[in-house]
């Protein structure tokens, strides 16, 4: 069974904080994606990540690939009001089996009080 | 370039009846997958499709069926529903070209409540 195992599940934070969300398996992906999902809509790409050790910054987010792409981390710098949602950590693996099959994580609910 | 599209977004449902959703890729992409999320299991697969075939294929029953057009349009179709299909169905379509692949563009979902 390919897990991905996403923690926490909620973090509640005042603005201007700094936060990590982490997603952890032990199975090796080709990549990684993270997604926000905001009510009553679909997930919405932040980042790909590809290569073992990859960091890749967006703004005020950044996204970390393990060196044995099994785990992956977004850190949020200074969080604000607008970074409420949920995060979504999601795992491809190559081919076969594996065709337009993403395996997610369970999810972080992200609330910044301002 | 137009993301993707599904409809309707909103579908109530009696249990025992059967349902069918839509969804319009992004121009290009020919692999279209679909997901349901609940709060309890997330996101889970349920199945993609690639040039009018059906590649793969998550551990759902086959109450839940599919299928693509020639124009890379998908439909699922839920026959005999039951109060556990209410969900958010979810449509992702994708590049078929190296490791864009991977990459799925999500719709806003169809929310199913089933009665």
């Amino acid at each position: 069974t390919q897990l991905l195992e996403q923690s926490p599940q909620f973090l509640s934070i005042q603005e201007g904080e700094n936060l990590t969300v982490y997603c952890n398996s032990s199975s090796v992906f080709s990549s990684l994606q993270w997604y926000r999902q905001e009510p009553g809509e679909g997930p919405v790409l932040l980042v790909t990540v590809v290569t073992g050790g990859e960091v890749k910054k967006l703004k005020r987010l950044t996204f970390q690939f393990g060196d044995a792409r099994k785990d992956s981390s977004l850190h949020i710098t200074a969080a604000q009001p607008g970074d409420t949602g949920l995060y979504l950590c999601a795992g491809a693996h190559a081919g076969g089996t594996s065709y337009g099959k993403l395996t997610f994580g369970q999810g972080t609910i992200l609330t910044v009080h301002p | 370039k137009a993301g993707v599209t599904q409809t309707p977004r909103y579908l109530i449902k009696t249990r025992g009846q059967q349902v069918t959703l839509s969804c319009s890729p992004i121009s290009g992409h020919r692999s279209v997958s679909w997901y349901q999320q609940t709060p309890g299991q997330g996101l889970q697969f349920l199945f993609e499709y690639f040039s009018e075939t059906q590649r793969n294929k998550g551990n759902f029953p086959g109450r839940f069926s599919g299928r693509q057009f020639s124009n890379s349009r998908s439909e699922m179709n839920v026959s005999t529903l039951e109060l556990g299909d209410s969900a958010l169905y979810l449509c992702a379509s994708s590049s078929d070209r190296g490791l864009a692949k991977n990459i799925q563009y999500f719709g806003a979902g169809t929310r199913l409540s089933v009665l």
